[in-house]
């Protein structure tokens, strides 16, 4: 079965800084979708950042960047020059090629970007 | 991205009623999901909505207690019947589309309270 960890169930960090949200994740098969969703207390969950396993290059989104390590199953999200409104809770979310775009989440982070 | 629009936002409800939430997408897409995030959790996947066939549900979901209907490319329903508080939940909608470009958007979800 696929699972999704996120180890971190908080965290902060100061407004104009750089944080990184951990996440792990457990599958057998080599091809996947690694995701990364915001969920502000609007409860609209929001794509942050896409990452496809067979791509070596890390993704980046302005300033959100992924550290994709395959060997290690490990997905991080860093945000760099954080802002207020990146207050929300992360969730880093998994597909299977084979899984037909079902997504498997891990249980959340909540970032907190104190001013 | 797709424009996902979902109704009703929110809503208090009687145990033992049902509710239906819909689910309108501004363009045809493949796939359509429901999820439920309970209070101060992460997001299940509760069924695959298929157009012109009936839903897959996931272990743990049943058809009698959530009925999907997908009539079109566009839009969804998902019915929460004989409710209990223990569905007290957020209820998602998810669109993607496939052809090696998986990206799966939400809406803005149901808050649906049980009393």
């Amino acid at each position: 079965a696929q699972t999704v960890t996120q180890s971190q169930p908080e965290m902060s960090v100061q407004e104009a800084e750089t944080v990184t949200l951990s996440c792990t994740y457990d599958t057998s098969e080599s091809n996947y979708y690694l995701f990364w969703y915001k969920q502000p207390p609007s409860r609209q969950m929001i794509l942050v950042i896409r990452q496809e396993a067979y791509k070596q290059q890390n993704a980046t989104e302005n300033r959100f960047s992924v550290n994709f390590q395959k060997a290690a199953k490990s997905f991080s999200l860093k945000i760099s020059d954080s802002q207020l409104g990146d207050t929300a809770m992360y969730f880093c979310a998994f597909i299977q090629e084979t899984s037909g775009s079902r997504l498997t989440f891990g249980e959340g982070t909540q970032l907190t970007v104190n001013p | 991205s797709a424009v996902i629009s979902q109704k009703p936002s929110r809503d208090i409800c009687q145990r033992g009623t049902s509710l239906t939430i819909q689910c309108q997408v501004d363009s045809q897409v493949t796939m359509m999901f429901w999820y439920r995030q309970q209070p101060g959790q992460s997001l299940t996947l509760i069924a695959t909505a298929n157009q012109g066939s009936e839903a897959t549900y996931e272990s743990g979901f049943v058809i009698d207690k959530f009925p999907i209907s997908r009539p079109n490319l566009t839009f969804s329903t998902l019915t929460v019947s004989n409710m209990s508080p223990e569905d007290s939940s957020i209820y998602l909608c998810s669109v993607g589309d496939r052809g090696g470009n998986e990206k799966l958007f939400f809406g803005s979800g149901t808050q649906l309270s049980v009393l």
